[in-house]
């Protein structure tokens, strides 16, 4: 099936640093999309990307549709406590209903 | 609260008994999700309706896995002679038509089978 290369798999920050991940595929995807997801919870939409080059921002966070369509990137600035959880990058491919999903993006953050 | 409910949240069972979870989407969203998430991945689809219409199945949906949406609201998911490998977190999420790529989850039912 589909692959999404999320990366990285893991990060280990300060408070108060910024936070970048990407994630990458050998498919052209005509939606991105990125959640985060708390233990026992499901993911939560942080941001919905529809067209290429598109920059949106969502509070401290910006995420990019990249302009091959084949890429994306979260951003995240001024850490907080409260970031800490697993990120999901997911994408549409053009007819698809179903979304494809990423390996995820652990955030840990040191107070 | 708005948002996609699931029930139950949490579910163990012993091998070889049937279980149904119930999923009940945002109140004008006419499509309807299914997914399976393992410990360390992200979820993979298992099937959709859009209103009763069940439209698309996985191949990971065996012939164990049922899915209905009998009215177009509310859905159900059963899972017949479950096995180990069922164990996971059944995600249902839902998106209006026009709008389909957006998906909203629910917070899930996490199922084990001892």
């Amino acid at each position: 099936g589909q692959q999404l290369n999320q990366s990285p798999q893991s990060m280990f920050i300060q408070e108060g640093e910024d936070v970048s991940m990407n994630c990458t595929s050998s498919s052209i995807f005509n939606t991105w999309l990125w959640y985060k997801q708390d233990p026992g919870e499901g993911p939560v939409l942080l941001i919905a990307l529809y067209k290429a080059g598109e920059l949106t921002s969502n509070g401290r966070l910006t995420a990019q549709f990249g302009i091959t369509r084949k890429d994306s990137f979260l951003n995240i600035s001024a850490s907080i406590p409260s970031d800490v959880g697993i990120y999901f990058c997911a994408g549409q491919l053009k007819g698809a209903q179903k979304l494809v999903f990423g390996q995820g993006t652990r955030l840990t953050i040191n107070p | 609260d708005t948002g996609v409910s699931q029930d139950p949240r949490h579910k163990i069972t012993k091998r070889g008994q049937n279980v149904t979870f119930r999923c009940d989407p945002i109140s004008e969203h006419n499509r309807l999700y299914w997914y399976r998430q393992t410990l360390g991945q992200g979820p993979e689809f298992l099937t959709y309706f859009q209103n009763e219409a069940q439209l698309e199945k996985s191949r990971l949906l065996s012939n164990r896995f049922s899915a209905e949406r009998p009215k177009g609201s509310f859905s159900t998911l059963e899972i017949q002679r479950t096995e180990q490998g069922d164990s996971a977190m059944y995600l249902c999420a839902s998106s209006l038509h026009r709008d389909y790529s957006t998906q909203y989850f629910g917070p899930g039912t996490r199922l084990t089978v001892l």
